[in-house]
């Protein structure tokens, strides 16, 4: 079975810096995608970033990056130049073979203005 | 294009009542899956359904079913509701069932149980 791991449950970050938020996962399927989803208070879960396990290249998105280690089974995101907007939970997703996405337990971004 | 629909956005039921969910997807997708959202188990895989078969099932009991019409629209049934079934109910629509498919969420709907 897969597990998606968010050890933390909330950060907060300075309006214009950066910040990263931390996932790891655990698997044992070689075939598979990893998601960063945002849920803002409306509660409407909207895809971040997708990263493809084969492809070495990390995943970029204008402020949105990812720092993937498929070895240490881990898959940061990086926001630079933080926005009032960023303002959500985010969460740390993953999908194998089929479509059914595992969660991570979330973490909740405050942007400080 | 219009984006994936849930109704009702807001229910209120009793325990030992049972409720239906309704998720229309984004026009094309054919396969839609659905979640449950607590703040104490977070976000738990329900069930998908593609071309009106489902195709996988989470680990909830054989309170909560679902179905999908030939128009791809899908209802989830949850029947002698529990307290615990208190909960986002989050509908998600993709063109496929293969994790290559972006999997694009509605609204949802929020399930009260008194």
């Amino acid at each position: 079975a897969q597990t998606v791991t968010q050890s933390q449950p909330e950060m907060s970050v300075q309006e214009a810096e950066t910040v990263t938020l931390s996932c790891t996962y655990d698997t044992s399927e070689s075939d598979y995608y990893l998601f960063w989803y945002k849920q803002p208070p409306s509660r409407q879960m909207i895809l971040v970033i997708r990263q493809e396990a084969y492809k070495q290249q990390n995943a970029t998105e204008n402020r949105f990056s990812v720092n993937f280690q498929k070895a240490a089974k881990s898959f940061s995101l990086k926001i630079s130049d933080s926005q009032l907007g960023d303002a959500a939970m985010y969460f740390c997703a993953f999908t194998g073979a089929n479509s059914k996405l595992t969660f991570g337990k979330g973490i909740t971004l405050s942007v400080r203005p | 294009k219009a984006g994936v629909t849930q109704t009702p956005r807001y229910l209120i039921k009793t325990r030992g009542q049972q409720v239906t969910l309704s998720c229309s997807p984004i026009s094309g997708h054919r396969s839609v899956s659905w979640y449950q959202q607590t703040p104490g188990q977070g976000l738990q895989f329900l069930f998908e359904y593609f071309s009106e078969t489902q195709r996988n099932k989470g680990n909830f009991p054989g309170r909560f079913s679902g179905r999908q019409f030939s128009n791809s629209r899908s209802e989830m049934n949850v029947s002698t509701l529990e307290l615990g079934d208190s909960a986002l109910y989050l509908c998600a629509s993709s063109l496929g069932t293969s994790g290559t498919h972006e999997q694009f969420f509605g609204p949802g709907t929020r399930l009260t149980v008194l």
